[in-house]
This record gives structure tokens, sequence and C-alpha cells, in this order.
């Protein structure tokens, strides 16, 4: 298996614009989680799913924040309107429901907002 | 509330000597820990995890930890450090099925 694919792997955009960023689990996970790594808080829970179901949503930071998984096979994360204290790499990861505790991570999409 | 303590920011060791990076968790029931390491410009791979048994459990690289209920710690540990170690390492608890939290995380220089 390819493992958990994210995609752009660098982002950079202006204040004001939209950002979305792309993840695709390992095929039969029925958990994907995406992640914010910064130097200040280091590595945040934003939001997971389950079976395409959003659960928790708790650490999503405000309402510019939005998360989808339409199928098994993709989910996105979107900032509109994106700004500066955006920036910091936003990490995808899946697990699978007999061993939910075990995430396998993406390489990550490293977003800087100008 | 739980919470993962990684009290080492930076550690430097000499290639071949011992490492052993310290972590402390609080949580009120049996925990679920993980130790996972993040080289430069990659996501975060699992070197280890406890969830129960054996309190000294062994996993990839060379790498081992255990798990001390009593000091409420999952330390880290490897004989013999390798330059390919050099990455960052991140100790975490399992506060339900699904939710993780992490700790700070070590970042390990190897000294040649």
């Amino acid at each position: 298996d390819a493992g958990v694919i994210q995609s752009p792997r660098h982002e950079v955009t202006e204040m004001g614009q939209e950002v979305t960023l792309r993840c695709k689990p390992i095929s039969g996970h029925d958990y994907l989680f995406w992640y914010r790594q910064t130097m200040m808080r280091g590595l945040e829970l934003l939001i997971y799913f389950n079976n395409n179901v959003p659960i928790d949503d708790s650490g999503m930071p405000e309402d510019r924040f939005s998360a989808k998984m339409p199928n098994a096979s993709f989910s996105t994360l979107k900032i509109q309107p994106s700004e500066p204290r955006d920036s910091a790499v936003y990490f995808c990861a899946s697990s699978l429901g007999d061993r939910v505790n075990i995430q396998y991570f993406g390489a990550g999409t490293r977003l800087s907002v100008l | 509330a739980q919470s993962v303590t990684q009290p080492d920011i930076h550690i430097t060791v000499s290639e071949g000597a011992s490492l052993e990076l310290r972590c402390n968790y609080s949580y009120g029931a049996t925990p679920y820990l993980f130790w996972y390491v993040q080289s430069p410009g990659q996501g975060l791979q699992l070197l280890l995890k406890y969830f129960s048994g054996d309190t000294l459990v062994q996993g990839i690289k060379g790498f081992e930890a255990e798990f001390k209920r009593s000091q409420s710690s999952f330390n880290l540990r490897k004989p013999s450090v390798h330059w390919s170690d050099a990455a960052e390492y991140f100790c975490a608890v399992a506060t339900s099925a699904s939710k993780i939290i992490f700790g700070s995380g070590t970042r390990l220089s190897i000294r040649p």
C-alpha cells in the first residue's frame, strides 16, 4: 500500500484566500484524522471521521476551518479565509477500526499564509 | 485532565552511546501508550506501543520502552544509537478509543 497520501506537500497563499488540503487514507482504513503541528502548540487533533462521518470536531479552531469526507478514500480540510496564524504543517492520519489507536500518518502539508 | 510530558526538548548523544528519552503521562485509567518518530519533512511513524501485558515492549529500529505505572512513565531506550536515529520523538497517550494526545516532542541529535 502507498500509505496515507496528502497533497499538496507545500502551499503558499495570501491572507484571505481559500486553501484546500487533501488526503487519501490507506485503503480499508475506516478512521481518518486531521492534525495541525506548530512550534507553539505542538501536534493538535483537529477533527476525526469514522466511516466518513465526523465524530469529533472539537479541535477545529474556528468556523473558518471545515473538513469533509465524501467517500472512504478522500478527505479535505478547507480554510476560508486563511490567516497568517494558520501557517503550520497539517497532517492526515488513518487507522483500522479494530486497532483504532495505531494511526498511520501522511507526510503532511506545509502551509504558509503570507 | 489527560496530558503527556516530555521534559527534554533537545538531547544530543554520541553515535554508539545509549539513549533514554523520558515521558510522563497523566491519565486516570489504564493508558494506551505510544512512541512515534518524525524525521525531517516527514510524517510520524509508530515506533512501539503499550496496551497491556509485559511492561517492557520492543519496537522497530532497535527501540524499546518500559511502562512503569507507579511512576506514570513510559521511557524510550536504545542501547546504541546510529546517526540515522536523529529525529523528533513523540510520546503519546490514547484517551479514548480514537483520540490521542501527543507530548511536545524531544529532538534527538547525534554527535559523530
